[in-house]
């Protein structure tokens, strides 16, 4: 069964960082894409950020470029994503989610996501 | 490239067909398109992607169809826990989202 965990959310002032993981388990993380999407409270959902599955290509939204940087580490089967520079508007559920990779960039499996609420 | 969903709430009863759309700001090639469903407190499921295909494990009553600006979500018959919002997405470069639509208890 695959399975996406999520942590590292919570309270930060704006300006602070905050560095999200997520531990996945179930399948070859290996050889999958990971992704970020995160969603606003009462909103829609925003992709974030992928990083491919050797961290050879890595992307990100507009609105997080520069501030937010995101890794992985496939030894630990994990995903990161640091967060700098926190604005109030980035207050979301943060979902890390897999992706087959290699242009098709659905989004197969969810974790079950992590608040971070910006707020001073 | 942005996704626009209509309507925004489509309100239907169990057992009737609704009918989702969404439409693209430029072609999406190779029909790199993807819908989703969520229900409250829960993580999105993938339900449709290259526009057409189910997921695994995604009754058959779902339906994807279209192609480059145009797309579109059919249920055939509505189930007690279809009640949900519904999410296109464009699953090539861009991975932008719709807005979503609200299909509620009418």
């Amino acid at each position: 069964e695959v399975q996406l965990v999520e942590s590292g959310g919570g309270l930060v002032k704006p300006g602070g960082s905050q560095r999200l993981s997520c531990v996945a388990s179930g399948f070859t993380f290996s050889i999958y894409s990971m992704n970020w999407v995160r969603q606003a409270p009462g909103k829609g959902l925003e992709w974030v950020s992928s990083v491919s599955r050797n961290s050879d290509y890595i992307f990100y939204a507009d609105s997080v470029k520069g501030r937010f940087s995101i890794s992985r580490d496939n030894a630990k089967n994990s995903l990161y994503l640091q967060m700098n520079s926190l604005r109030a508007d980035d207050t979301a559920v943060y979902y890390c989610a897999r992706a087959p990779g290699r242009g098709l960039n659905y989004f197969e499996d969810w974790g079950q996501g992590t608040l971070v609420t910006v707020s001073s | 490239i942005v996704l626009t969903q209509s309507p925004g709430t489509l309100s239907l009863s169990p057992g009737e067909r609704a009918t989702l759309s969404c439409r693209a700001s430029q072609s999406v090639t190779s029909r790199d398109l993807a819908w989703y469903q969520q229900k409250p407190g829960q993580a999105p499921r993938l339900l449709i992607y290259g526009a057409s295909t189910r997921a695994t494990g995604i009754p058959d009553r779902f339906s994807g169809s279209g192609s480059g600006t145009d797309f579109t979500l059919t249920i055939s018959r509505l189930e007690p826990e279809d009640f949900a919002v519904y999410y296109c997405q464009q699953h090539g470069d861009s991975r932008a989202f719709g807005g979503g639509t609200k299909v509620e208890i009418k």
